[in-house]
């Protein structure tokens, strides 16, 4: 069963805009990765934050998580048409030993 | 290239038949995951092993799926009397498990089922 919902389910900007989806989930977590896939590829790994952390940062991305609302966000910044893809969070914890992904948030970034 | 490697990319199969996927993981990493992906949705874990051993599996994994991962290498996914619900992504990630590790998992591009 998937883990929480992503927010929202689809996304349409203009190239140059930010990006933010949102990601909330169930049970108690050790760390919080997001994950991008284009259109029937595999997964690519973008960035992982622990549950001690409130914020991270790799260059055009900003992960935030708020465990007591069990939610997260990631944003993009001044986004680009290759940023086109699914972006899925997805939570890892110690008892579960393997991920557990939401359901995607769907971002087209129009040239 | 030394990420992760699936074949077949695509299968399409006849209700009934059994197919086989297989994986090559990063090589060294001990850790291989199975998931399966429909269409619009997350991937959904269905099993994993440490090494050549498979510690967990989902309720997702019927008794029409197995999965093995001989000497700790290359793991293969088998569905016996494929259904027309078994059409969807199967995906393989691997990792290095270690104390303080990322626990950050590397994906196949994936094998697409369709059971017509």
């Amino acid at each position: 069963s998937q883990q929480g919902e992503e927010d929202p389910q689809a996304l349409s900007i203009q190239e140059g805009e930010n990006a933010t989806m949102n990601c909330s989930y169930k049970t108690s977590i050790n760390n919080l990765q997001w994950y991008r896939q284009n259109s029937g590829r595999g997964l690519v790994h973008l960035i992982l934050i622990r549950s001690n952390e409130r914020e991270k940062h790799s260059g055009r991305l900003r992960v935030t998580l708020d465990t007591s609302k069990k939610s997260s966000s990631l944003l993009i910044t001044a986004s680009r048409a290759a940023d086109t893809a699914s972006y899925f969070c997805a939570t890892y914890s110690g008892s579960a030993r393997q991920l557990t992904f939401g359901s995607g948030t769907q971002l087209t970034v129009l040239p | 290239d030394t990420g992760v490697s699936q074949d077949p990319r695509h299968k399409i199969t006849k209700r009934g038949q059994n197919v086989t996927f297989r994986c090559d993981p990063i090589s060294e990493h001990n850790r291989l995951y199975w998931y399966r992906q429909t269409l619009g949705q997350g991937p959904e874990f269905l099993t994993y092993f440490q090494n050549e051993a498979q510690l967990e599996k989902s309720r997702l994994l019927s008794d029409r799926f197995s999965a093995e991962r001989p000497k700790g290498s290359f793991s293969t996914l088998e569905i016996q009397r494929t259904e027309q619900g078994d059409s969807a992504m199967y995906l393989c990630a691997s990792r290095v498990a270690a104390s303080g590790g990322t626990d950050t998992q590397y994906f196949g591009p994936g094998t697409r089922l369709t059971v017509l």
